[in-house]
């Protein structure tokens, strides 16, 4: 079974357009958080979300929404699509231990490309 | 604020030998470490963690070593498999709250026949 499973894989649209990618992790996690990574691979946080409330936003324009309907759920609305938008978006998800810490578990990602 | 950095954007190694990619950070305050491994196509994957109190840290033939003073992280993966073959992420965790991890900004690992 995968862990944080995200879909679409791959999701090709116009500028303008509204597109969600949705995201489930049954990994019983209670923290969940939104990656994008950009053509020179770098990895930056835009979301994270611990039992249904928005812990951190990064400077991150407000036509990205998260949208959170239970701790297992954590889907991105991205309104009005930009060029700039174009990017792979993971999904991942963390259960912080008293002794282990916060390690991060990754969904296989989603390809936007705007056109 | 926080930065992670790589000596190295790309690696190239033959395979059987060993390799060691490096990583600085900046963040005096993060308390744990872990290196993450993302083939083409795919998610970030786990390899190994760290956290501060320890300097070394073996699994199934990578080793993690930590030096607190120079604030520099590294992996070392011994006999090199084609299979390793991928970008290999630092990243660490200031600790504390729901804040995701701090990534570096990737070494691209290639394995030579």
């Amino acid at each position: 079974d995968t862990a944080v499973s995200q879909t679409p894989k791959y999701l090709v649209t116009q500028m303008g357009n509204d597109k969600s990618i949705k995201c489930e992790q049954n990994l019983g996690h209670d923290t969940m958080y939104w990656y994008k990574q950009d053509s020179k691979k770098f990895l930056k946080i835009m979301f994270s979300y611990n039992n249904k409330e928005l812990i951190i936003n990064e400077t991150v324009p407000n036509r990205f929404s998260p949208k959170s309907p239970d701790k297992a759920h954590l889907n991105l609305h991205i309104n009005s699509l930009e060029l700039g938008d174009s990017a792979v978006y993971f999904c991942a998800s963390s259960q912080r231990g008293p002794v282990s810490g916060n390690t991060i578990y990754f969904g296989e990602g989603s390809w936007l490309t705007v056109v | 604020g926080e930065s992670v950095g790589l000596h190295l954007p790309t690696l190239s190694v033959q395979e059987g030998d060993n390799s060691i990619i490096n990583c600085a950070y900046s963040n005096s305050a993060s308390d744990y470490f872990i290196w993450y491994k993302q083939e083409s196509g795919k998610g970030p994957q786990f390899i190994i963690d760290i956290r501060s109190n320890m300097d070394k840290r073996q699994g199934q033939r990578v080793t993690v070593l930590l030096n607190k003073t120079v604030k520099h992280l590294s992996l070392q993966i011994a006999a090199t498999q084609p299979g390793d073959s991928a970008v290999y992420f630092c990243a660490l965790d200031g600790g504390g709250g729901a804040d995701g991890l701090t990534f570096g900004k990737g070494t691209h690992l290639i394995i030579q026949p």
